[in-house]
């Protein structure tokens, strides 16, 4: 079966531009997390997406950075007037989240979106 | 809060030799941890993962994991490395379900 999918893989674009990404999680999974991994910095939690709750929105880093998921299937993160620090690797996971509430879920992570603003 | 701390952000090892990556914890809850492991160009992938019972866990290509709550420590380890182990690995912690990651420890095998 298919895992969970990107794209584009790769994204170069100017400072001040507005960029989509887009992640197709496994069928079935309810839960939904964006991720940004720069540079020696790790895994930073962006937002979390579960069934038709309120999604956590509590690690956006601004407001230019929002989410959405439609139809409880793809999310879609965008980021407005980038700028260069936002230059990372975003990364989409999604879970079963049965276990909604032990933590024990695991994580099924896409090849991630390499972002680039010059 | 939850944190996690990876100890080297390089280990280099000798093909064949132990493996042995550090991880300490902070965790206001009982925790439950993961071992992640990143081949380049590539997501996570989970190698392991601790909830209850038995503190030492095994997980795929030969990893293992033993949870100290003495020691606030999750420490991976493999008895014998290979070339293909080469990879970026990551320690997490989970109390609300959304995990926090460390910063990865590169693991770099020489012939």
């Amino acid at each position: 079966g298919a895992g969970v999918s990107q794209s584009p893989s790769n994204k170069v674009t100017e400072k001040g531009k507005d960029v989509e990404l887009r992640c197709d999680p496994i069928s079935g999974h309810t839960a939904l997390y964006w991720y940004r991994q720069s540079l020696g910095q790790g895994l930073e939690f962006l937002i979390y997406f579960q069934g038709n709750s309120a999604p956590d929105k509590s690690g956006l880093p601004s407001d230019r950075f929002s989410a959405e998921r439609t139809g409880g299937s793809v999310s879609t993160l965008t980021i407005q007037r980038t700028q260069q620090e936002d230059s990372a690797v975003y990364l989409c996971a999604s879970s079963l989240d049965v276990h909604r509430g032990t933590r024990t879920d695991t994580q099924y992570f896409g090849p991630g979106t390499r972002l680039t603003v010059l | 809060a939850q944190s996690v701390t990876q100890l080297g952000s390089h280990v280099s090892v000798s093909e064949g030799a132990l493996v042995l990556l550090r991880c300490n914890y902070s965790s206001s809850v009982p925790p439950y941890l993961f071992w992640y492991v990143q081949y380049p160009n590539q997501g996570l992938q989970l190698l392991l993962k601790y909830t209850t019972g038995a503190t030492l866990v095994k997980g795929i290509n030969g990893f293992e994991a033993e949870f100290k709550k003495s020691e606030t420590s999750f420490h991976l380890t493999k008895p014998s490395a290979h070339m293909s182990d080469a990879a970026e690995y990551f320690c997490a912690v989970s109390e609300s379900g959304i995990p926090t990651f460390g910063r990865g420890t590169s693991l770099i095998v020489h012939p």
